[in-house]
This record gives structure tokens, C-alpha cells and sequence, in this order.
């Protein structure tokens, strides 16, 4: 199962949006709306931020939301503030039922 | 509070064995399905070992298949990783995940993670 494809950095200024990208297959991405975001500080351990595509778990700032179309999906952070700079992973239900993540991008805020 | 606290993690020479523990607590134990995650140095998170929340259902990732074995002590609330024939490229920070109740493939919880270094 190979990796689920993501641009390796974004950066955008504080207030502004940015979006990453999460590109799989039909056996994963394009399959399943079980598609979830993760962030990740240095040194801790990932948090969860997404699920199911769009839904977002208590306590997540509603600047944070989900798609998908076809087999990528996306993550959108409005709003943009220094504390959300760090490293963001998607990961998909596969057809193996297993879990697939990304390779990961390192978001920065100017 | 849910808490996942890995342990075992330490420095073993390639072709060695070790086992990792991951104690829960603030749920109940068996009625949540678990995983195990692993991030190399520098590297992303990659998913190695699922383990239903009746236990009957167990999955590996091809990377893993064959030399690490997933299993719990519901009576501990322990979950374990038995890990044996190492490789150097199994060098990593190793999570234990808590899956989401109703959601296939989300974690909603994880630990703070145990570094399982290989080398001679």
C-alpha cells in the first residue's frame, strides 16, 4: 500500500487560508469517506482534526474543514494564526482494511 | 481522561526481538478497537497493526506482516506489539491509537509514544 500523496510544505500569512492536498486512489481515497486529518507539533504525538471527510471532533476550531473529490481529498485552514503552524498528515480506510497515511506537509505561517 | 502510556521501547541489535506495551485507561478497554503507529526519525506516520475491538479481527501492514504480532490483556487493559526480526528501517517512534467508537480508521486518541531504535 503506498503512500497517500501530499505537497511536502505550504506556508500562507497569519489571517490568510490555505489549503493541502491528499491525493490516493480508488482503493483508498476515492473509495471510502473515511478520510482523517491529523496534526502533528514537533516532539508530540498527532492530534486529530478531521474525520469522515468533513466532520470535525469536539473541541476543533471551526477554522479547520474537510473535502474530498474523487481520490483527493483536502484540508482548509481559514483564518490562519501562528499556533497552527506544524505538520499535517491525511490518512484513508483502505480496501485491505487497513489505514493509509500521507507523507506529511509542514505547514508554516509566515 | 482516556490515557495510552507505550513502554518497552530501547536499543536491540537487527535480527532481535522486543515487545511493546500499551496501558490504557479512562475507557473501556474492550469495546474500542487499537492500533499501532509508527514515525521514523524525521519521517510521517506510518500505520503497522489493528486489532478489533473483539479481538477477533487483526491486520498488518505488508511492512510488518509476518515479524511483529499484535495482541491484548483485556484483564490489564494492556495492549502489546511483539516485534521480532528487526530491521534497521524499523527504527521509529512506535503509537499506540485509540480508534474512534463508530468510525472505521480515525484515532481520536494517542499516546505519547516509545523510540525503538535498531543497530548494531
Amino acid at each position: 500500500q503506498s503512500a497517500l500523496t501530499q505537497p511536502a510544505s505550504v506556508s500562507g500569512s497569519p489571517g490568510q487560508s490555505i489549503t493541502i492536498s491528499c491525493t490516493g486512489t480508488n482503493s483508498d481515497v476515492g473509495g471510502y469517506n473515511y478520510v482523517s486529518w491529523y496534526q502533528q507539533h514537533p516532539g508530540k504525538a498527532p492530534k486529530l482534526m478531521i474525520y469522515e471527510v468533513s466532520h470535525r471532533p469536539s473541541g476543533v476550531s471551526d477554522r479547520f474543514s474537510g473535502s474530498k473529490s474523487g481520490n483527493t481529498a483536502s484540508l482548509t485552514i481559514s483564518g490562519l494564526q501562528a499556533e497552527d503552524e506544524a505538520y499535517y498528515y491525511c490518512s484513508s480506510y483502505t480496501s485491505s482494511s487497513t489505514v493509509v497515511f500521507g507523507g506529511g506537509t509542514k505547514l508554516t505561517a509566515l | 481522561e482516556v490515557q495510552l502510556l507505550e513502554s518497552g521501547g530501547g536499543l536491540v541489535q537487527p535480527g532481535g526481538s522486543l515487545r511493546l506495551s500499551c496501558a490504557a485507561s479512562g475507557f473501556t478497554f474492550s469495546s474500542y478497537a487499537l492500533s499501532w503507529v509508527r514515525q521514523a526519525p524525521g519521517k510521517g506516520l506510518e500505520w503497522i497493526s489493528g486489532m478489533s475491538s473483539s479481538g477477533i479481527y487483526i491486520y498488518y501492514a505488508d511492512s510488518v506482516e509476518g515479524r511483529f504480532t499484535i495482541s491484548r490483556d483485556i484483564s490489564k487493559n494492556t495492549l502489546y506489539l511483539q516485534m521480532n526480526s528487526l530491521r534497521v528501517e524499523d527504527t521509529a517512534v512506535y503509537y499506540c491509537a485509540k480508534r474512534h467508537v463508530s468510525v472505521v480508521a480515525t484515532f481520536d486518541d494517542w499516546g505519547q509514544g516509545t523510540l525503538v531504535t535498531v543497530s548494531s
